[in-house]
């Protein structure tokens, strides 16, 4: 199976800034790498698709990079909505696989 | 407007049966690949299982020969039919939408899950 390693598992930020998570795949996906965003008691939402391709409808603050083994999702000018929970999925063979998490929270 | 509306879930006693529903509307179901994902209490999402449009399925090591994936294309309807249940399959279980009919498409849509609690 293909394993995917979030860093940093938790950060602090302020409204405002900018920040990056990174997501390492434990083998080559080529760009076959998704970011979902979660709230508490919520259902992810599909953020980027193909590791850089904004789904409908989400807005351009969020942005992707990468290829191969390493990935990045960064969000700029974060605002209270943004706080959450962050995940990284490849899809590029079956069993999927999901990182562990980012915890995004307010400083 | 796409729709993923799952059901089914509840409590249920070790080496039980349950059967989960996701009801889909708002695009052509029948040519689209879904899933399962499911995330325990606390933790992290777990995809579990998928079926393409044309039926293929796949399963994860942790519950394959125990869970079936299967479709209604005629009732716009996802399943998931859980035996031989054990209490680390208590989780919420999401339904999920493939971007194509195929593998290795993205996720575009979730449901908002139901939860399955195993427990004696």
């Amino acid at each position: 199976d293909i394993q995917m390693t979030q860093s940093p598992s938790s950060l602090s930020a302020s409204v405002g800034d900018r920040v990056t998570i990174t997501c390492r795949a434990s083998q080559g996906i080529s760009n076959y790498l998704a970011w979902f965003q979660q709230k508490p008691g919520t259902a992810p939402k599909s953020l980027i698709y193909a590791a850089s391709s904004l789904q409908s409808g989400v807005p351009s603050k969020f942005s992707g990079t990468g290829s191969g083994t390493d990935f990045t999702l960064t969000i700029s000018n974060l605002q209270p909505e943004d706080f959450a929970t962050y995940y990284c999925q490849q899809y590029n063979r079956y069993p999927y696989t999901f990182g562990q998490g980012t915890k995004l929270e307010i400083k | 407007e796409v729709q993923l509306l799952e059901s089914g879930g509840g409590l249920v006693q070790p080496g039980g049966s349950l059967r989960l529903s996701c009801a889909a509307s708002g695009f052509t179901f029948s040519t689209y690949a879904m899933s399962w994902v499911r995330q325990a209490p606390g933790r992290g999402l777990e995809w579990v299982s998928a079926i393409a449009s044309g039926s293929s399925t796949y399963y994860s090591d942790s519950v394959k020969g125990r869970f079936t994936i299967s479709r209604d294309n005629s009732k716009n309807t996802l399943y998931l039919q859980m035996n031989s249940v054990r209490v680390e399959d208590t989780a919420i279980y999401y339904c999920a939408k493939s971007a194509s009919g195929g593998s290795y498409y993205h996720f575009d849509y979730w449901g908002q899950g139901t939860p399955v609690t195993v427990s004696s």
